[in-house]
């Protein structure tokens, strides 16, 4: 059973605050690790897929990088706004597995 | 804007009565995924499809769930009987194999089951 791991489970912050959180998973066998975005009453937006050790991706004030040596992902928000409250889920994929498994969301709370 | 559909988007039923949950992925997309969001599981993976052949389903109760994708323009989720333990959002996402298969969500249905 493939187990991935994200924390912290919840996080508030005022807007402006920089922010990040964890996504842990095996290290071996490493294929993929998906972040997705998911705002409350809609779906799951993908951010980001990272596939390198040491892969550094980033979309306006939103970051990840990767460690597949000891099995975690950073994901980091700078100055952090109101519509940046979601769940943050990763989802990780081995070689040997035909599907993803999803960590539990740390969920964002941003306060104006 | 290619996007993956879902019908219906709700739907409230009676326990016992046949519930059929369709997906239509983005064109050229060859795998879909079926998932269900629950309180205490997140996003639990129901079944995976890829060119739709089932490669996954370990995740769906058997006895009364089961899952097809008729042609490429069609993924379905049935329940039946279903029971009131089902009611939840259930979600459909497709991708493409080749491109490490992000994931496209759809807008999901909410299963109440009375």
């Amino acid at each position: 059973i493939l187990n991935v791991e994200q924390s912290p489970q919840s996080l508030h912050v005022q807007e402006g605050d920089s922010t990040n959180f964890t996504c842990s998973f095996p290290s071996s066998n490493f294929y993929a690790l998906h972040w997705y975005r998911w705002e409350t009453a809609k779906s799951p937006e993908a951010l980001f897929v990272m596939t390198l050790n040491g892969d550094e991706k980033k979309k306006g004030r939103i970051s990840a990088t990767l460690n597949t040596k000891e099995g975690y992902s950073y994901l980091y928000i700078k100055g952090s706004q109101p519509e940046d409250s979601a769940t943050y889920l990763c989802a990780y994929r081995d070689n040997y597995g035909q599907n993803f498994v999803f960590g539990p969301g740390t969920r964002l709370s941003v306060l104006p | 804007d290619a996007r993956v559909t879902q019908t219906p988007r709700d739907k409230v039923t009676e326990m016992g009565q046949e519930v059929t949950m369709r997906c239509q992925p983005i064109l050229g997309h060859n795998t879909v995924f079926w998932y269900r969001q629950t309180m205490m599981q997140g996003l639990e993976l129901l079944a995976y499809f890829r060119n739709r052949a089932p490669l996954d389903d370990s995740g769906m109760p058997k006895d009364r769930f089961s899952a097809e994708m008729p042609d490429a323009t069609l993924a379905t989720l049935k329940i039946q009987p279903s029971e009131p333990r089902d009611s939840a959002v259930y979600f459909c996402a497709s991708g493409w194999e080749g491109g490490y298969n992000e994931q496209f969500f759809g807008p999901g249905t909410r299963l109440t089951v009375l």
